[in-house]
Order: C-alpha cells, then structure tokens, then sequence
C-alpha cells in the first residue's frame, strides 16, 4: 500500500519567515496530494490540494509543489503569521482507490512572535 | 451548512470496557470515514461506508471493533472490549462528489483508556 513521509516532525519558524513542509510518497499510481491543518481540538481542515496533472498551485500565502518524478510533494508558507502555528498533515491518494487518504505523520509548526 | 458531527468528544474508560462513538455527517454526503489518531501521528482510516454499505474495512481490527451506519446518514463505532493501545482521537468525516470529494472533519473523540 502507499507510504506517506513527512519531515520535519516539528518547526518553528518567527513571524514573517516562510515556512516548508515535505513530503515523499511511494505509490506512482498516487495522484491526488492535500495538505491538512489541524489546530488543536480540531479535526484537520483541508488548505490546499495538488492533483498529479500540475506541478504547482498558490493560494495567497500557501503553495503547494509537485515532483512526479521523485514522488514528493511540499507546503511553502509565506508571511508566517502566529494563526498559522497548528499541525499540517499531508496526504495522497491512489488512482481509483475510492477515494481513500493515507496520511504523513504530521508537522508540528510553532510561529514565534 | 452544519459541520460533521461528533460525541461524546471526550471518554475515560477502564479495558477491557466497551464504549460506542456517534457520527453525524454533513446532510447529503454519502461517504463516511471513521479515521484513528494515535497521538503524535496522521489519521489512520478505519472503515468507509457508502451510504449504509461499507466499502474498505480493511484496517478495521474486527475482533474488537465494529461500526455501522444502517439508514446511510449517522454512524456508530463501537470498541468491545477496549485495550490500552486503543488510547486515540477517533475522526468522522464525510464527502461528496459535490464538493469534489474533498473530506471534511468532525472535531473527533478523544478516547483514554487506563
């Protein structure tokens, strides 16, 4: 089955700086990668996806990148702010496999005011 | 629109105990997960159903656990008898093609057992 890794376990970044979260994956057939934020009590709430036909997407602050290739995936935050200190939590998804996530470990980011 | 729905969000219990959790999904999502959370690691799915059927149970330990969502909306996991390393938050979530499929989350159970 797929194996989702996800480095590093924790970050702390201060206010302002940018922020990076990778992630490898070993199933070629994956083709669907989101990224989940978890605050604290919280179930994880989807940030941003990537679907394997782009190598790149931006949403305000958040970028997610795309290397088929090497199979791996990373989260950039730009402008950190201290509302984004939570647990990120990337994950794939295999071609036809109803719809089934299997998930990294987690990163636990920390932005230091 | 109303979020997943989850209860109790806190239990203690003792092993070898039994405890059930509640699941309550967005209105109209068909497909509904119940994920395990071992603390410090991603959510690990347990069971999917598709409406009232199920559709991956693969990672479900069937010895102790069961879940079920007979009339397709709400669902109930049930842990019998529970064990130390059954200690987690249990996540609900629901989906839709609707929304693309995307998953959304309940604010799960956070199980204990002593």
């Amino acid at each position: 089955g797929e194996n989702v890794e996800q480095h590093p376990s924790t970050l702390s970044v201060q206010e302002g700086d940018s922020a990076v979260i990778k992630c490898t994956y070993s199933d070629s057939a994956s083709n669907y990668f989101p990224w989940y934020k978890q605050e604290l009590g919280k179930g994880p709430q989807l940030i941003i996806d990537i679907r394997s036909n782009v190598g790149e997407k931006k949403d305000q602050r958040i970028a997610v990148t795309l290397n088929k290739t090497a199979k791996h995936f990373s989260l950039h935050i730009t402008e950190t702010q201290p509302e984004d200190s939570a647990v990120y939590f990337c994950a794939a998804r295999r071609m036809g496999s109803a719809r089934q996530l299997t998930f990294g470990s987690g990163t636990q980011l920390t932005v230091l005011p | 629109e109303a979020g997943v729905a989850q209860s109790p969000r806190y239990k203690i219990i003792e092993k070898r105990q039994s405890v059930a959790f509640w699941c309550n999904p967005i209105s109209g999502h068909a497909t509904l997960y119940w994920y395990q959370q071992i603390l410090g690691q991603g959510p690990k799915l347990l069971i999917q159903f598709q409406n009232n059927g199920v559709v991956d149970d693969s990672q479900l330990p069937k010895d102790r656990f069961s879940a079920e969502r007979l009339k397709g909306v709400d669902s109930t996991l049930k842990i019998q008898p529970a064990k130390l390393e059954d200690s987690a938050v249990y996540l609900c979530a629901s989906s839709s093609p609707a929304n693309r499929n995307e998953q959304f989350f309940g604010p799960g159970t956070r199980l204990t057992v002593l």
